[in-house]
């Protein structure tokens, strides 16, 4: 096991509703990832945070947001939904202590969107 | 930004074979390469990864190299047992502090 939780395992909503998904990670590791996985491909960086801050973020539009706290929980809330979104979300918490610069996945949310 | 191409997309070995997944990347500023495991209904699980100060590493039937030359990175699966039926991604830490991952190679052994 990786010490990463997510909640919920799975989730069905409706076009144009929104969405939060929570993850916990390990503690000590600052840095928190969130990835999106299309079935039949690799994940998608959707953004990162350290210290409660965002710091890289990829091709994705802002109705993506997240939040960090100071407990190494995280949240990835997801506004207008659209079917494309139907996903797996992955949380990988970043364990960047000394020389170390490792991730470790939680087991993802599976959303679909109809 | 990094592109990172996989192949093959699907493989399959008898069991006791041998399993090679290769990975290019095109960002010489990566300098960190990954590989995951993802079983069915799981996240992805780290089995190895190699720094770019190192061409090979090894971990009991598992070994990774890297070629920064060329900008690609392999990952060796010796006498292949039917549990490591997964999908494997590479992954390379490139700019932006960030993580490229490939589209996946689905293995499957057959006992």
């Amino acid at each position: 096991e990786t010490g990463v939780t997510q909640s919920p395992t799975h989730l069905i909503k409706t076009r144009g509703q929104q969405v939060t998904l929570r993850c916990s990670s390990q503690s000590g590791h600052n840095t928190v990832s969130w990835y999106q996985q299309a079935l039949g491909q690799g994940p998608q960086f959707i953004f990162q945070y350290y210290r409660e801050e965002e710091n890289g973020r990829g091709n994705f539009p802002p109705r993506f947001s997240g939040l960090q706290f100071p407990n190494y929980s995280s949240e990835l809330n997801v506004n207008a939904l659209e079917l494309d979104d139907s996903a797996l979300y992955l949380c990988a918490s970043r364990d960047q202590r000394g020389s170390t610069d490792t991730q470790y996945f939680g087991p993802g949310t599976r959303l679909t969107v109809l | 930004g990094e592109n990172v191409e996989q192949h093959p997309s699907t493989l399959s070995v008898q069991e006791g074979d041998s399993a090679v997944i290769k990975c290019t990347y095109s960002d010489s500023a990566s300098n960190y390469f990954p590989w995951y495991k993802q079983e069915l209904g799981k996240g992805p699980q780290l089995i190895i990864d190699i720094r770019s100060n190192v061409g090979e590493k090894k971990d009991q039937r598992i070994a990774v190299t890297l070629n920064k030359t060329a900008k690609h990175f392999s990952l060796h699966i010796t006498e292949t047992q039917p549990e490591d039926s997964a999908v494997y991604f590479c992954a390379a830490l490139g700019t932006g502090n960030q993580f490229y991952f490939g589209t996946g190679t689905s293995l499957t052994v057959i006992p």
